[in-house]
């Protein structure tokens, strides 16, 4: 299996902090590589995919990018609405698998 | 917009039969763009993918599940499933399902989730 590793596994931040998560496999994917949010009680929610690709309705504050096996997730001005958990997830092979999660929390 | 509902037993005893179906709204399962997924959400093991299954039939399995592991579409009701055998308490967790595009395996839209407890 294709382990993904993030870091932080926690970070906290201020209303207007630009954020950045990291995400690596242990195996080049290609940029199979798909982040999502996930606030408590929530279904993940699909923010990026193919590494650098917005979906829609996403707002433009969320950047991905990245290749080979180092992927980031970037938060330009970080939102009150931001504040939950967000997960990296290679989609190049089977079995599909996420990294532990990076928990952004009010500074 | 596309929607999935989970439904089946919250509580299931070890050793037996966890059954989960999940229905699809505003969408065909017959789409050719989708497959159809299970993902399951632990607080130790975090998000663990299960499996796809396209309208055809044809399903990708996570090898850690597989010999206990069904997973089946019915294009008739618009439905997928999951059957998992056999199961122990480290089998509880939230279960969601999903949607994944064929091209970059994305999950684009998820179930709200269903707890699924094994115990006696």
């Amino acid at each position: 299996d294709i382990q993904m590793t993030q870091s932080p596994s926690s970070l906290s931040a201020s209303i207007g902090d630009r954020v950045t998560v990291t995400c690596r496999a242990s195996q080049t994917i290609n940029s199979f590589l798909n982040w999502y949010q996930q606030k408590p009680g929530k279904a993940p929610k699909l923010l990026i995919y193919a590494a650098s690709t917005l979906q829609s309705g996403v707002p433009s504050r969320f950047t991905g990018s990245g290749s080979g096996t180092d992927y980031t997730l970037t938060i330009s001005s970080l939102q009150p609405e931001d504040f939950a958990t967000y997960y990296c997830q290679q989609s190049f092979r089977t079995p599909r698998t996420f990294g532990q999660g990076t928990k952004v929390e009010i500074k | 917009q596309v929607q999935l509902q989970e439904s089946g037993p919250g509580l299931v005893k070890p050793s037996e039969t966890l059954s989960l179906t999940c229905t699809v709204s505003a969408d065909s399962i017959t789409s050719s763009y989708y497959y159809w997924a299970w993902i399951r959400q632990t607080p130790g093991k975090g998000l663990e993918w299960i499996g796809s299954i396209y309208y055809s039939g044809s399903a990708y399995r996570n090898p850690s599940l597989e010999s206990r592991l069904t997973i089946s579409v019915d294009t008739s009701k618009n439905q997928f499933s999951l059957k998992l055998t056999s199961v122990t308490a480290a089998d509880t967790a939230v279960y969601y399902c999903a949607r994944e595009g064929t091209k970059e395996h994305d999950l684009d839209h998820w179930g709200q989730g269903t707890l699924v407890t094994v115990s006696s």
